[in-house]
């Protein structure tokens, strides 16, 4: 059984647009991660937040955790079309040795 | 900077082959990582190594054995393949708990 579950599934937006995806996990963790992944190739690590921490920026992303509601949320803005991607957050309960467990993705589209 | 190398990327097996997933990364890291991604879902972790030597089952170990021949390197191996093994298989590598490196994965067919 897979730990996150995001929502969308899918999220179709135009260029300069905002665009919000939402991760919920079950039990305590250790910190969430969220990684991209274009399509063909591997992940790409984006972001992390400690499960202490309540939001991170990096860029046009900013990343918030809720570990009351057991939520994240990834927001991209002013997006581009190259931010087209399929986007993954991963949660380690491992006490830190990076045993994680994924979502099942939002996918991203971002038209010109 | 290679950083994590797979090989081979496309492969087809027919039912009951085995065949030896490689694996190696260039970054010193101790913990490496075997996952297999199915279409719709995210990845799912086969095994993973958190130093040389050691080796542990993840969520979904059956049918599937590992190698940690040395720091550099992991092996994925079916000994008996089926067709629900069909699937991307994903391997990474981290300095724990820093964020996993991936590579571009091995796209594994079995008819």
């Amino acid at each position: 059984s897979q730990q996150g579950e995001e929502d969308p599934q899918a999220l179709s937006i135009q260029e300069g647009e905002n665009a919000t995806m939402n991760c919920s996990y079950k039990t305590s963790i250790n910190n969430l991660q969220w990684y991209r992944q274009n399509s063909g190739r591997g992940l790409v690590h984006l972001i992390l937040i400690r499960s202490n921490e309540r939001e991170k920026h990096s860029g046009r992303l900013r990343v918030t955790l809720d570990t009351s509601k057991k939520s994240s949320s990834l927001l991209i803005t002013a997006s581009r079309a190259a931010d087209t991607a399929s986007y993954f957050c991963a949660t380690d309960q491992s006490g830190g040795y990076n045993k994680l467990i994924f979502g099942a993705g939002t996918r991203l589209a971002v038209h010109p | 900077n290679a950083g994590v190398t797979q090989t081979p990327k496309f492969q087809v097996l027919k039912t009951g082959q085995s065949m030896t997933l490689q694996c190696a990364q260039d970054m010193n890291h101790n913990s490496m990582y075997w996952y297999r991604q199915d279409p719709g879902m995210g990845l799912r972790l086969i095994y993973y190594s958190a130093s040389e030597g050691t080796t542990d089952k993840g969520e979904v170990p059956n049918g599937y054995n590992v190698s940690r021949l040395n720091k550099r390197e992991f092996s994925l191996r079916l000994e008996s393949a089926a067709p629900s093994q069909t699937s991307v298989y994903f391997c990474a590598s981290s300095e724990a708990p820093q964020p996993q490196h991936f590579g571009d994965g091995t796209r594994l067919s079995i008819l």
